[in-house]
């Protein structure tokens, strides 16, 4: 069985600092990763995914999230934040042939202040 | 090009009634999911479906029924509802299971059980 441990439930910051957003996975297979963000009273969105190949892969708007297998973790950063990435951040995993079988974790609130 | 449409955005029900959220997807897609989500819970899956007349448990079925008698609809039947199953509930899709292949939302389906 996959999890997905996403350690912190919030995360205060101010605008432009940066900011870290940290997820560990586990699995005994190969796994696919994603990042989806939620603003308030909306539907989830795709923010970025990690299939094979590099291991840092970048968003439209500035995040990006680094796939460490030997730590078996996926952090999601972004080096200076704006007020509007207020949103809720759900890491997510899912095993090959199965993206209809997500397994998500508890999310993180992010929070920018002024 | 309306996506995945969810109905009834809201919805309050009384504790023993039973009602159904709809889900609706135009694109043709072969894959179909359901997740609630609660708060401090992230999302968590339902049911699936693979295609019309295949359907699968997720890792929370118990009180919840789905049939998928189109490729187009996949309905969720609450038959006796609970206090516990007051949730936000989004509904899913994908034309493929590979990972890379995008997975479409919908904007959620807020239901309060009384």
């Amino acid at each position: 069985a996959q999890s997905v441990t996403q350690l912190d439930s919030q995360v205060p910051v101010f605008e432009e600092a940066p900011v870290e957003l940290r997820c560990n996975y586990s699995s005994s297979v190969s796994v696919y990763l994603f990042w989806y963000v939620q603003y308030p009273n909306q539907g989830l969105q795709l923010l970025l995914k990690y299939l094979s190949g590099s291991t840092l892969v970048e968003s439209i708007n500035g995040f990006e999230a680094e796939f460490n297998k030997s730590q078996t973790s996926f952090h999601l950063r972004k080096p200076s934040v704006l007020i509007s990435d207020t949103a809720e951040y759900f890491c997510a995993v899912t095993k090959g042939g199965s993206n209809y079988k997500l397994t998500f974790g508890k999310g993180t609130l992010l929070t920018v202040n002024p | 090009n309306a996506g995945v449409t969810q109905t009834p955005k809201f919805q309050v029900l009384k504790t023993g009634q039973s009602m159904t959220l709809q889900c609706a997807q135009d694109m043709n897609h072969e894959y179909m999911s359901w997740y609630r989500q609660d708060p401090g819970m992230g999302l968590r899956l339902i049911h699936y479906s693979v295609g019309a007349g295949i359907t699968d448990q997720g890792e929370v079925p118990n009180g919840y029924n789905v049939s998928r008698s189109t490729t187009e609809d996949f309905p969720l039947r609450l038959l006796s509802a609970a206090p516990s199953q007051t949730s936000v509930y989004f509904c899913a899709s994908s034309l493929e299971s590979y990972p890379g292949n995008t997975i479409y939302f919908g904007e959620g389906s807020w239901l309060t059980v009384v």
